[in-house]
């Protein structure tokens, strides 16, 4: 299947300050992209879906200031936390959709932001 | 509105045992598309399965075959022979619409399979 890379894997950092976490799609183009958080031992939860060449659109709940998308290009989205708290801790994980392959979406391998 | 129910939160089976995974769901779309993923303790989604609501064939691929039933809204995951290394969270996920929309992902709360030796 297609191949989505997150990065960072693993991120620890202070109270206050903001992360950027990449996703990229690797061997195709992705137009659409999602953003998902997951809780420990609960299902995902979508927090927006990422156009590329324009604004993402957000989920009931989810604070667009707070959680930053942009998606540049073809292959590249990107999440920044703003200003994280240690309620930001979680895992968040990426998606592409493959409109060749029957509009399966792929992941990435997720990242996992610890806030101190 | 999608909803897909995952009953069985956990399942823990011995090696070489069959096991099955439920999932039921609901849709007022006619056409739609069921999927499944696997999430093993390293994180990512593994992709396993799509099946459109069209297509009620049922689908064997090495040990994993999947029984999808319109007439009941499930789409069962059953892992023949069950191994050690099929221990993981296993996904069933719905998306509404049409192929070009911009369809989104209704999961199930997921089930914890472990697979013991």
């Amino acid at each position: 299947g297609a191949v989505v890379s997150q990065h960072p894997s693993r991120v620890i950092c202070k109270s206050g300050t903001s992360v950027k976490i990449e996703c990229r799609s690797l061997d195709f183009q992705a137009t659409t992209m999602f953003w998902y958080r997951q809780f420990p031992k609960k299902s995902l939860m979508l927090m927006a879906t990422s156009n590329e060449g324009s604004k993402a659109t957000y989920e009931q709940g989810v604070e667009k200031d707070k959680f930053l998308i942009n998606h540049a290009s073809l292959t590249l989205s990107t999440l920044t936390v703003t200003s994280a708290h240690p309620e930001d801790s979680s895992f968040y994980i990426c998606s592409a959709r493959v409109l060749i392959a029957k509009n399966i979406q792929y992941f990435g391998a997720g990242t996992r932001l610890s806030v101190l | 509105a999608q909803k897909v129910t995952q009953a069985q939160t956990e399942i823990s089976v011995v090696e070489k045992e069959d096991v099955t995974l439920d999932c039921v769901y609901e849709t007022r779309d006619t056409t739609y598309y069921l999927f499944w993923y696997k999430q093993p303790p390293s994180g990512e989604l593994v992709f396993l399965i799509r099946r459109n609501s069209f297509d009620e064939q049922n689908e064997i691929s090495g040990r994993y075959s999947w029984n999808f039933q319109k007439s009941t809204s499930s789409f069962n995951f059953t892992i023949t022979a069950s191994q050690v290394v099929d221990s993981a969270v296993y996904f069933c996920a719905l998306s509404e619409g049409r192929e070009t929309s911009g369809s989104r992902l209704t999961f199930g709360e997921g089930t914890q399979l472990t697979v013991n030796p």
